[in-house]
């Protein structure tokens, strides 16, 4: 089974609609985080957390809120979707200590019509 | 402000010729760590390799190697007798320490195609 799973992995929606995106990590790591992904823009941070207490804003936190139900899991939620949010989203983890490598899941693309 | 540059958007070679990718990064900070991810056509991101500001030893795996250049604030990926399964979309990214927020700063991302 893979390490960081992210449900649904292809979703369309509409304008408005309240959306949900789900992250789940069997890795123990305790740092969790969101991106989204544009042609040509590369990978942009929406939000980060070090622990189920501790989460922080990224750099195009607008639009999106998030919860982090337990150490394994981390959702991202679209409260009223729009057009420009269609993107390809992934979530990753990394161990809290030192530097390491982020770990990341499979992606779910979102189309928002 | 931490930046990564990947000035070469798109790079098509015929399979067993030797490309570089480059990247260029900006930062302020005296200790920061650069990755690189290799993002195949099914879209998944796969971690390649970290380097940290003190150490400037090339790496070599296999095909791959790392030219790691503080001077020049670079970090460029070489991949050696290209194959046609190295075709990807590949990330420089950086990030410093002096934050404690490790947050990853990616560059634009280069595409590469190798052809048969």
């Amino acid at each position: 089974d893979a390490d960081v799973t992210q449900t649904p992995r292809n979703r369309i929606t509409k304008t408005g609609k309240r959306i949900m995106l789900e992250c789940s990590q069997t890795k123990g790591h305790d740092r969790m985080y969101w991106y989204r992904q544009d042609p040509g823009l590369g990978l942009r941070l929406i939000y980060y957390s070090f622990d189920v207490k501790d989460i922080n804003k990224g750099e195009i936190s607008d639009g999106y809120s998030v919860s982090r139900q337990a150490q394994a899991k981390f959702s991202l939620s679209l409260e009223s979707a729009i057009p420009n949010q269609t993107a390809l989203y992934f979530c990753a983890t990394r161990e809290g200590q030192g530097f390491n490598e982020q770990f990341f899941g499979p992606g779910t693309r979102l189309t928002v019509l | 402000a931490q930046k990564v540059t990947q000035a070469q958007t798109e790079i098509s070679v015929v399979e067993k010729e030797d490309v570089t990718l480059d990247c260029v990064y900006e930062t302020r900070d005296t200790t920061y760590y650069l990755f690189w991810y290799k993002q195949p056509p099914s879209g998944e991101l796969v971690f390649l390799i970290r380097r940290n500001s003190f150490d400037e030893q090339n790496e070599i795996s296999g095909r791959y190697s790392w030219n790691f250049q503080k001077s020049t604030s670079s970090f460029n990926f070489t991949i050696t007798a290209s194959q046609v399964v190295d075709s990807a979309v590949y990330f420089c990214a950086l990030s410093e320490a002096i934050y404690n927020t490790d947050k990853l700063i990616f560059g634009t991302g280069t595409r590469l195609q190798v052809f048969p």
